[in-house]
This record gives C-alpha cells, sequence and structure tokens, in this order.
C-alpha cells in the first residue's frame, strides 16, 4: 500500500514565522503534490514537481515555495505566514502523471 | 475553461438505501475522472478512476459511470452502511491542460442507523 505522511496533523504559527511541511511518500512515485482546502473553495492545487528538483505552479502559488532534494521527499515552505494561509493543507502523490493520486492525511496550519 | 459541479452538496439517507451521487464537468474533453472519499478533517481516498474510453468501474459496493457526452459521472452505492458517511468529490483530468486535476466541492453523505 502506498503511504503518504505529512509531518504534523496540526500546527499552530503566529504572523510573519516561516514555516515548513514536510511531505514523504515511500512508493518511489515521481510526481507530488501541495494542495490547500478551505470550505467553499475545495481543493486548490499550490505547486507540484514530477522529479527531483523540478518544479511547477499550481493555481495558488503566491506566498509559498516548494523544495524537493529526494525524490521521496517534498516541502513546502510558507516564507512569511499570513492568516489568509490558515487552511488545511494536503499533500498527494502519482507515479505518473496523469494517474490515481494517494493523499496523506492533512495538516491543519492555523495562523494567529 | 473546466468546471465540476456536484449536486447535492449534502445528502442524508437511512441504512440499506442505494444511492447515486452526481457529477458533471462543462467540458467534454478529459482524459479521465476520478471519486475519492474524505473522511472529516482527514486526507483523500482513492475510490475509483474512469478512463476517458471506457463508460463505468466498479469497486465492491461502489459503481461510477462516465457519460462523456453529456458531461456527466454518476457514484451509484448499494446498501448504504453508516461507515458509507464521508464527503464524496469527483475530479477530472482535461486533455491539453497540464494534466492538473479540476475539483468539484464534494458531497456531504451520511447514512443513518
Amino acid at each position: 500500500d502506498v503511504k503518504v505522511t505529512q509531518s504534523s496533523r496540526y500546527l499552530v504559527k503566529r504572523t510573519g514565522e516561516k514555516v515548513f511541511l514536510e511531505c514523504v511518500q515511500d512508493m518511489d512515485h515521481e510526481n507530488m503534490f501541495w494542495y490547500r482546502q478551505d470550505p467553499g473553495l475545495g481543493l486548490r492545487l499550490i505547486y507540484f514537481s514530477y522529479d527531483v528538483k523540478m518544479k511547477e505552479k499550481g493555481d495558488i502559488p503566491e506566498g509559498y515555495s516548494v523544495s524537493r532534494e529526494k525524490k521521496e521527499r517534498f516541502s513546502l515552505i510558507l516564507e512569511s505566514a499570513s492568516t489568509n494561509q490558515t487552511s488545511m493543507y494536503l499533500c498527494a502523490s502519482s507515479l505518473w502523471n496523469p494517474d490515481t493520486q494517494y493523499f496523506g492525511p492533512g495538516t491543519r496550519l492555523t495562523v494567529l | 475553461k473546466q468546471e465540476v459541479t456536484q449536486i447535492p452538496a449534502a445528502l442524508s439517507v437511512p441504512e440499506g438505501e442505494n444511492l447515486v451521487l452526481n457529477c458533471s464537468f462543462t467540458d467534454s474533453a478529459i482524459y479521465n475522472l476520478q471519486w475519492f472519499r474524505q473522511d472529516p478533517g482527514k486526507g483523500l481516498t482513492s475510490l475509483l478512476l474512469i478512463q476517458s474510453s471506457q463508460r463505468e468501474q466498479t469497486s465492491g459496493r461502489l459503481n461510477a459511470s462516465l457519460d462523456k457526452s453529456s458531461g456527466r459521472s454518476t457514484l451509484y452505492i448499494a446498501a448504504s452502511q453508516p461507515g458509507d458517511s464521508a464527503t464524496y468529490l469527483c475530479a477530472v483530468i482535461g486533455r491539453g491542460n497540464n494534466r492538473k486535476l479540476i475539483w468539484g466541492l464534494g458531497t456531504s453523505l451520511g447514512v443513518n442507523p
């Protein structure tokens, strides 16, 4: 079974802090994705990566950056957290693109 | 621009009932359509993936159909159980749109014992 893990289930940060969200998958998948999910807006793609050190912007990349130094790990970075980045963050991976995406449990981030 | 709509937004049924969840999309040029399940406060679990050349996929009590010409998909759940209570989301990947999933907002299903 594919397993996607995220570093934290719940996180509380203060405005202006630098925030790191980590995602690890154990199935040697090429593609990894970061989404945020908000009520009434659904899932929105922030960034995705199709190979180590490769990344592509999604629909809402502003205020975020990503890093993929190793195939199994994809990090989402909030350079200076703001209250409007309070959300549920979901990481996913897939072997091919397009293909079935496997999701992690999510990180509920609150920025005060 | 592709848009995905799921109606109704919420549904409540008694245990044992057969039910249908609906998903519609505006552009029929899709690569595939996927159905996911999300339990409250948790990540998503892939249920079924239908390629554009397929008409339906089945997994246990779940059956998903695809009608590209009308821009519709349905998820049929047979003999519903309280454990089926969750939010069900559909998503499509269009041809030539850099292969991003376009998501519906989901249908929140409650199955009452």
